[in-house]
């Protein structure tokens, strides 16, 4: 089956940037995403990219995805306090559309 | 505000209940999922219903059922609950069956 993983864990400092990495199996992906939960709420769809696409930009955040590799990783640029939360990574399958979520990276902005 | 509407935010019921989980889609949207988020499992795909019709089943338990309505508003029913159903459920919505997907804020349960 599908999996999709991502490291627990990662802490930057106010001003850097941040990059959040992701691993997934299913070759037949199609859309990847990325969404954002913040503590007691719900997720918030961030940004996705297509399979056919190696980035996308869309103000301060930046996806590259290396289909060879099945790498996919969101880069947050000038990091902010307000962007400490959970970031998971999803993809869909071709076929039926659900979403298979990683666990989730926790980010942690330090002033 | 993702404009997908779950209802309650937060639940507490006893071992061997059941409750009735609600979710209003975004205007327009035809497909709702369902997932539960706990600490040991994250976030797990339930069930997808498209325009009322089941379209899609995840590691939905056989105590677990939902529906979803002509008026496009669904219902995931829990019964038999135990301690380890206690979690986030999330609903989400999405247009059509091939486009992204917009969760609500999510209904904590809690069985005690």
């Amino acid at each position: 089956g599908e999996d999709v993983e991502q490291s627990l864990f990662l802490s930057v400092r106010e001003g850097d940037s941040s990059v959040i990495n992701c691993t997934y199996t299913d070759s037949s992906s199609t859309y990847l995403y990325w969404y954002k939960q913040e503590p007691g709420a719900g997720l918030q769809l961030l940004t996705y990219i297509f399979s056919n696409m190696d980035m996308k930009q869309d103000q301060r955040l930046t996806v590259l995805l290396n289909k060879k590799d099945k790498h996919l990783s969101l880069r947050i640029a000038d990091t902010q306090t307000g962007d400490s939360a959970i970031y998971f990574c999803a993809e869909r399958e071709n076929a039926g559309n659900m979403l298979t979520f990683g666990g989730g990276t926790r980010l942690m902005v330090k002033p | 505000d993702s404009g997908v509407t779950q209802t309650p935010k937060h639940l507490i019921t006893a071992t061997g209940q059941r409750v009735t989980l609600r979710c209003s889609p975004r205007s327009g949207d035809l497909s709702v999922y369902w997932y539960q988020q706990s600490l040991d499992q994250g976030l797990q795909f339930l069930i997808q219903y498209y325009n009322g019709e089941e379209r899609a089943k995840g590691n939905i338990l056989e105590r677990f059922s939902a529906q979803q309505f002509p008026d496009l508003h669904s219902e995931l029913n829990l019964s038999s609950l135990e301690l380890g159903d206690s979690a986030l459920y999330f609903c989400a919505s999405a247009l059509g069956s091939n486009t992204e997907a917009f969760f609500g804020q999510g209904t904590r349960l809690t069985v005690v």
